[in-house]
């Protein structure tokens, strides 16, 4: 069956701009995670989610980041007001729910560049 | 709290020559450990995993790791490399509650024909 997919694959924005980056999760999978790929600071957790529970938001870097998951599907990652550090490759990973299934699966990730 | 350590950052081997990718990690709970890949220009993909059982884990295309646990350790292996190895290679553990993991910092491995 399909991945996990990301839009858009690369962006490009400028320092102060909002941007959305979206996650299409394997069908079925209720678990949703966002994970952050930067030079220097190698892969970082962003955010987490599970069924209808509550996100676990800890890995957020600042507030200027938020992401919400409609319908326990798709989810979009909200980066305002950019910064240049912020430029990276943003991940997505599903997987199903259960300690034996705990294998995550990563789309291809967006490169953002923020300019 | 959970932590994960790659001693090499960078690896460079000729075909045939065989490789050990170090991993230790820090953790306080059942210990399930993983090991993912990412080729160039591709997705990050697991290459194996440890969950219970055999500290002997083998995985995609030849490669295997060993649990020791009195050495908090999770090294990859692969006795005779391929040009096509050529990634990047992440130790990974669980965090709390198994939502999320927590990766090492990498190690690019290239190899040479």
């Amino acid at each position: 069956g399909a991945g996990v997919s990301q839009s858009p694959s690369n962006k490009v924005t400028e320092k102060g701009k909002d941007v959305e980056l979206r996650c299409d999760p394997i069908s079925g999978h209720t678990a949703l995670y966002w994970y952050r790929q930067s030079l220097g600071q190698g892969l970082e957790f962003l955010i987490y989610f599970q069924g209808n529970s509550a996100p676990d938001k800890s890995g957020l870097p600042s507030d200027r980041f938020s992401a919400e998951r409609t319908g326990g599907s798709v989810s979009t990652l909200t980066i305002q007001r950019t910064q240049q550090e912020d430029s990276a490759v943003y991940l997505c990973a599903s997987s199903s729910q259960g300690q034996s299934s705990y294998e995550q699966y990563f789309g291809p990730g967006t490169r953002l560049t923020v300019t | 709290a959970q932590s994960v350590s790659q001693h090499n950052h960078h690896v460079i081997l000729s075909e045939a020559a065989s490789l050990e990718l170090g991993c230790n990690y820090s953790y306080g709970g059942t210990v399930n450990l993983f090991w993912y890949v990412q080729y160039p220009g591709q997705h990050l993909q697991l290459l194996l995993k440890y969950f219970s059982g055999d500290p002997l884990v083998k995985g995609i295309k030849g490669f295997e790791a060993e649990f020791i646990k009195s050495k908090f350790s999770f090294n990859l292996r692969k006795p005779s490399v391929q040009w096509s190895d050529t990634a990047e290679y992440f130790c990974a553990v669980p965090g709390g509650g198994y939502n999320k993991l927590i990766f090492g910092a990498g190690t690019r491995l290239a190899v040479h024909p």
